[in-house]
């Protein structure tokens, strides 16, 4: 059983580029969470997809945004990158379970540097 | 009112004692609740998942959850300097949708 993968691991890019970040879900599981990490915070919900589709947002601009494919990886996507979107990218897989719930492991997250 | 809160420490205790971590939340109608540890620079690592009142245990770990108090914490046996990290609080709220809230985290620090 392989777990979360994500990549790239670092990545350094200047204030207005866009970036994609990707993750691979861990064997049986159908859905993929992005977090956004500041320094010194808990983990902060992006969004989430299930079946591809978006199944749920947090507090984040439409410059955040996210795929979902056949095979469950996924990828982040950030617009117009700003100073503050400086942190770490976590992915979490789980098996979701309509009524049920899931629970979540994550990946070993990439860090995002804006210059 | 924060969402999830959690003292940040950091919270010193000697090797082989217990380590008690709190976390209390905002939503009464949560329903699924985590701790997660997180080593500097790597990423949270789950625990424990707790879904009803009362005691859970693993291992050297026992989650307690208290739905009326809204609190939930984590009691760490023989605690080791392998323990050290900042432990993560979960909460997945009943909005409807399965994102969880994280607490700031308490750092633990474990003297040998």
């Amino acid at each position: 059983e392989t777990g979360v993968t994500q990549s790239p691991t670092h990545l350094i890019k200047t204030r207005g580029q866009q970036v994609t970040l990707r993750c691979s879900s861990q064997s049986g599981h159908n859905t993929v969470s992005w977090y956004q990490q500041a320094l010194g915070q808990g983990p902060q919900f992006i969004f989430q997809y299930y079946r591809e589709e978006e199944n749920g947002r947090g507090n984040f601009p439409p410059r955040f945004s996210g795929l979902q494919f056949p095979n469950y990886s996924s990828e982040l996507n950030v617009n117009a990158l700003e100073l503050d979107d400086s942190a770490l990218y976590l992915c979490a897989s789980s098996l979701f379970v309509a009524g049920m719930g899931d629970t979540q492991y994550f990946g070993p997250g990439t860090r995002l540097t804006v210059l | 009112q924060k969402e999830v809160e959690q003292n940040s420490g950091p919270l010193s205790v000697p090797e082989g004692a217990i380590a008690s971590l709190n976390c209390t939340y905002s939503d009464r109608g949560s329903q699924s609740f985590f701790w997660y540890r997180q080593y500097s620079g790597k990423s949270p690592e789950l625990i424990m998942s707790i879904y009803s009142n009362g005691d859970k245990e693993d291992g050297r770990f026992t989650a307690q959850l208290n739905k009326a108090s809204q609190y939930v914490s984590l009691l760490i046996r023989d605690s080791q300097p392998s323990d050290s990290a900042t432990y993560l609080c979960a909460v997945n709220p009943s909005s409807g949708t399965y994102k969880y809230i994280f607490g700031t985290g308490t750092r633990l620090k474990v003297l040998a």
